[in-house]
Parts: C-alpha cells; structure tokens; sequence
C-alpha cells in the first residue's frame, strides 16, 4: 500500500540558511500535518492544512511556514535555521479525522 | 493549553511479562490515538478510541478510555521482544477534525529475553 512519502530523508543546513521540506499523503488523504520531533522527545504538532486550507496551528516558529498545494502535497519552508531547529520532521496525512500515518520523516541538521 | 501526561517513561519487563501504560490529559479529549515508534523509525498508528468507557483489543493489546474522556491505557499481555519500542498516546481536542495531536512523552518499552 502507498505510504507518505517525504523528501529528503536527510538535510545539512547551516545556521541562518533556509530549507523546503516536501510531503506526498497517501492517495485520496485531503489532511496533511507536520511535527517537530527532537532527540528522546515526542513529537509536537507545527501546523496540518486540510483541503489545502491551513486547518490548525501548533508551535511552528514565524520563521517557518508552510501550505498545501493543489495536487495535495505539502511544503514546509524553513528560514533563518538556528541549531535548536535541528530535528526529525514527520508528515502525516489522514483521509479523515483521527488516524494519522507518518512518513518517514526528514532528518534535519544544522551546523 | 492541553497536556498529555504519560508514565511510566521506561518500563523494563522480562519477555512474557505484562506491560501498561497510562496517559492522561488535563482536558477532555475528542479522541485518543496510540501511537508505537521503533528506535529510527516512525510513528506507526495502533489504534483510535472515541467514545466514553471503549475498550478495544488487537490480539495481546488491550486499550481502554476513560469515563471521562480524560485518560487511557494500553496493556500489553505476554510481551515479546517484537513489542520493544516508545509507545505514545495522543489525543485530539474536540475542536475540529483536522487538529493536531498533543502527544504524551512516550513510554520506552525494553524487554529483556
């Protein structure tokens, strides 16, 4: 079965530079949600985009922003990189409310 | 805002020994989600509870709700060494269905043979 696919699995960024994070949902999922994990955490809620509207907000920073585009897929962007953003972004997408799957997320690093 | 508490953080068991875990949120929930992520991986989807008092099984897993919509439980009968991994409930506020889950801080699950 067809998963969330998300690119790049793995990012070096310098401090202060900026970075897109992209996500694929599962065919026919019209909800999209990205989370924050760091190091031995959970994750935390950024933001979700439900029929390409931003649909609700979690503790995404004003550097970062994000939208849903037409075709469904997601782009988170990423700017003014400080090394406290250096963590695991998850997508996740969902055909309606409540179950949520996961990609398999894109690996920050910021140096 | 909302907060999901979850304990115990590790849990060590011997292989076949039972395993629980407890999570509770400091506001009623619209649903509660349990979650297993592997060490590397991702969060892999267990199971959803929504209405007050269901319990809900899946072979050796046993997931209950409370009455109140407030806290929840997975018990793990005869664990095996394929249960190793963080377990994390997340629950969603009833405000709307695309809102995002606030996650507890895991239970890690270590199994020794």
């Amino acid at each position: 079965a067809a998963g969330v696919i998300q690119s790049p699995r793995h990012l070096i960024k310098e401090k202060r530079e900026t970075a897109t994070l992209k996500c694929y949902p599962i065919p026919r999922h019209d909800t999209v949600y990205w989370y924050q994990q760091g190091p031995g955490q959970d994750p935390q809620f950024l933001i979700s985009f439900y029929e390409k509207m931003q649909s609700d907000k979690g503790s995404i920073p004003d550097r970062f922003s994000a939208q849903q585009f037409s075709d469904y897929h997601s782009e988170l962007n990423m700017s003014s990189l400080e090394l406290g953003d250096s963590a695991l972004y998850f997508c996740a997408s969902s055909p309606r409310e409540g179950e949520q799957y996961f990609g398999p997320g894109t690996r920050l690093t910021v140096t | 805002g909302q907060q999901v508490m979850q304990i115990p953080q590790y849990q060590h068991v011997q292989e076949g020994e039972d395993f629980t875990t407890y999570c509770n949120s400091s506001t009623t929930l619209s649903n509660i989600q349990w979650y297993k992520q592997r060490p590397g991986g991702h969060p892999v989807f267990l199971i959803q509870l929504v209405k007050s008092g269901e319990v809900k099984k899946q072979k050796r897993l046993t997931f209950q709700f409370g009455e109140a919509k407030k806290n929840s439980s997975l018990h793990i009968t005869a664990t095996q060494t394929t249960d190793v991994g963080t377990y994390f409930c997340a629950g969603q506020s009833p405000g709307g269905g695309a809102d995002g889950l606030t996650f507890g801080k895991g239970t890690h699950l270590i199994i020794q043979p």
